[in-house]
């Protein structure tokens, strides 16, 4: 199965840029989305197809891919971008939709 | 606009059933691949199944095949999951989703709980 790797947790001084990465092998082949969960909320989709922006989320937020890494960028971090950041990907081998572990953001 | 609404959760036990349900609505509801994810408490989320607009392709995640049905109504702008033969670690918040290639909308999620 393919997994996909997160690190637990980022933190991020209010104002400068948070990166979120996630792994996978050969990530870059593959088409990456990012989703935001606050607490008690339904996830919220802020990156599609690795680096678009859905209508109504903020240019600071963006997304690249390369390699075995793919990495979801926050820039000028606010406190209401403390959630937790989930990547998702498609297994074409598998049929199966991956989720990474998810990654805390908190802003100091 | 877009609206997804799950119900049907509960609290069941080990070895029951329930049948969810997410009602749409704003969008056109056949084009639309369909697909549930779940989330335990305090853990990340889980896909859990997959159907295509026009039931012709299904897929499930391991860990639910065998005991969960996927299916929809196009006519009644609705998705379905049945789910059989509950365990203690299905428990966790559903939602349904609708995916254009990735999880564009959301429903708040219906809480399912299997406890004796």
């Amino acid at each position: 199965s393919y997994d996909l790797t997160q690190p637990l947790s980022v933190s991020v001084a209010l104002g400068q840029t948070a990166r979120i990465t996630c792994e996978g092998n050969n990530i870059a082949s593959k088409n990456v989305h990012w989703y935001q969960q606050k607490p008690g909320q339904a996830p919220v989709l802020v990156i599609y197809r690795d680096k678009n922006r859905p209508s109504g989320i903020p240019e600071r937020f963006s997304g690249s891919n390369s390699g075995n890494t793919a990495t979801l960028t926050i820039s000028r971090a606010q406190a209401g971008d403390e959630a937790v950041y989930y990547c998702q990907v498609w297994d074409s081998i598998t049929a199966h939709v991956v989720f990474g572990g998810g990654t805390k953001l908190t802003a100091l | 606009d877009v609206q997804l609404v799950e119900s049907g959760g509960g609290l069941v036990q080990p070895g029951g059933s329930l049948r969810l349900s997410c009602a749409a609505s704003g969008f056109t509801f056949n084009t639309y691949n369909m697909q549930w994810v779940r989330q335990a408490p305090g853990k990340g989320l889980e896909w859990v199944s997959y159907i295509g607009g026009s039931s012709s392709t299904i897929h499930y995640a391991d860990s639910v095949k065998g005991r969960f049905t996927v299916s929809r109504d196009n006519a009644k702008n609705s998705l379905y999951l049945q789910m059989n033969s509950l365990r203690d670690e299905d428990t966790a918040v559903y939602y349904c989703a609708r995916d254009p290639g990735f999880f564009d909308y959301w429903g708040q999620g219906t809480q399912v709980t299997v406890s004796s």
